[in-house]
């Protein structure tokens, strides 16, 4: 079975400044889909950025890039010049190809500080 | 606003009790997935339905159970409800999703959730 893990429970970044979030995860797949979702207060779930396995190239959106690297089974997110709108919960995601279905099988989450 | 609806939104019940939470999707997606958010087990999926058909099953309980109906708006009912299961339930949505996987991406649009305390 996959596993997703975030060993920063917590992270805080003064705004302005870059903060870097990590994941790790765990999979016999080769082809897969990773993915990191914002959960500001307001509970809902935003998707920021995906990453398809099969491309090297490193996902950019804006200020959020990831840094994903396949060997290590390793995802992180870059946050840069953070926003007070920043602050929220920040979840890993992967989504196999071959899983049935199409679920998301998530981390245990970072909650993302960000100090004005 | 992702598109998709849930209600309600928040839901106040007692131990032993019953409840229905309803879900409609984005106009034109197939698919329905519930996902649970609690403290103790983080975010966890728990059922996909495609075009009414359930597709893949995850951690969820004998004494949970969904259906997709065949407007495709989705419920997910507990029953004999326990402390434990207080929680944040999600409902997403995606286009397709319909086949084991594959290589078509579907992103997975999320409802704003139904907050579940069992007193």
């Amino acid at each position: 079975a996959q596993t997703v893990t975030q060993s920063q429970p917590e992270m805080s970044v003064q705004e302005a400044e870059t903060v870097t979030l990590s994941c790790t995860y765990d999979t016999s797949e080769s082809d897969y889909y990773l993915f990191w979702y914002k959960q500001p207060p307001s509970r809902q779930m935003i998707l920021v950025i995906r990453q398809e396995a099969y491309k090297q190239q490193n996902a950019t959106e804006n200020r959020f890039s990831v840094n994903f690297q396949k060997a290590a089974k390793s995802f992180s997110l870059k946050i840069s010049d953070s926003q007070l709108g920043d602050a929220a919960m920040y979840f890993c995601a992967y989504r196999g190809y071959k899983a049935a279905g199409n679920k998301l099988t998530f981390g245990g989450g970072t909650r993302v500080l960000v100090k004005p | 606003d992702s598109g998709v609806t849930q209600t309600p939104k928040h839901l106040i019940t007692a131990t032993g009790q019953r409840v229905t939470l309803r879900c409609s999707p984005r106009s034109g997606d197939l698919s329905v997935y519930w996902y649970q958010q609690s403290l103790d087990q983080g975010l966890q999926f728990l059922i996909h339905y495609y075009n009414g058909e359930e597709r893949a099953k995850g951690n969820i309980l004998e004494r949970f159970s969904a259906q997709q109906f065949p407007d495709l708006h989705s419920e997910l009912n507990l029953s004999s409800l326990e402390l434990g299961d207080s929680a944040l339930y999600f409902c997403a949505s995606s286009l397709s999703g319909g086949l084991a996987g594959g290589l078509t991406y579907n992103e997975q649009f999320f409802g704003p959730g139904t907050r579940l305390t069992v007193l």
